[in-house]
């Protein structure tokens, strides 16, 4: 299987911040990685897909980058509404796996 | 409008089954493959599994944790997915989503989940 890391796993910040969050893949998979941001109590909302294509109705503010094993979301200047957990998700090989999570909060 | 509406999730002991379901709208439901995704309480996301539409002959991939004990199916004149969770351990217990893969070959919408919760 492969393994998704999400680094940090917490990361405190401030409206107005620029925030990068980062994923890495344990083998290549290409550009067939997706982003999601969840709130408490919710279901994930897809941001991102095929590393850096804004899914319809996601602000600009958010962006992808990446590709291989290496990729990062980055929200260039943090609203309230931001304030989430973000899960990467590849999606090139059976089984499909999500990294752990990183959790934006307030600072 | 796309819609899932999850149900039948509930307590259920150890070595137990329980099957869940999800009813969708808003789409051309028999043209899509559906995911199950899970997340147990206070941790991250699962994939559980997938199953494809008529046209790839239905079917099916599932996550280790699960193959050989869980069952997706779905039933197009319904627009209906289900889940037959069988054997059901401690570590099945989740929130569980069903989700519409769409062109993009990933999950675009999600149900509002429902609990399964395994306790004796």
């Amino acid at each position: 299987d492969i393994q998704m890391t999400q680094s940090p796993s917490t990361l405190s910040a401030s409206v107005g911040d620029r925030v990068t969050i980062t994923c890495r893949a344990s083998q290549s998979i290409s550009s067939w990685l997706a982003w999601y941001q969840q709130k408490p109590g919710k279901a994930p909302k897809l941001l991102i897909y095929k590393a850096s294509t804004l899914e319809s109705g996601v602000p600009s503010r958010f962006s992808g980058s990446g590709s291989g094993t290496e990729f990062t979301l980055t929200i260039s200047s943090l609203q309230p509404d931001d304030f989430a957990t973000y899960y990467c998700q590849q999606y090139d090989l059976y089984p499909l796996t999500f990294g752990g999570g990183t959790k934006v909060e307030i600072k | 409008e796309v819609q899932l509406v999850e149900s039948g999730g509930g307590l259920v002991q150890p070595g137990g089954s329980l099957r869940l379901s999800c009813a969708a709208s808003g789409f051309t439901f028999s043209d899509h493959y559906m995911d199950w995704v899970r997340q147990a309480p206070g941790k991250g996301l699962e994939w559980v599994g997938r199953i494809r539409n008529k046209a790839n002959s239905y079917t099916t991939e599932y996550a280790a944790s699960v193959k050989g004990r869980f069952t997706i199916s779905r039933d197009d004149s319904e627009n209906s997915l289900s889940l037959q969770m069988n054997s059901l351990k401690s570590e099945d217990a989740a929130v569980y989503y069903c989700t519409r893969v769409g062109v993009k070959r990933l999950p675009d919408y999600w149900g509002q989940g429902t609990l399964v919760t395994v306790s004796s």
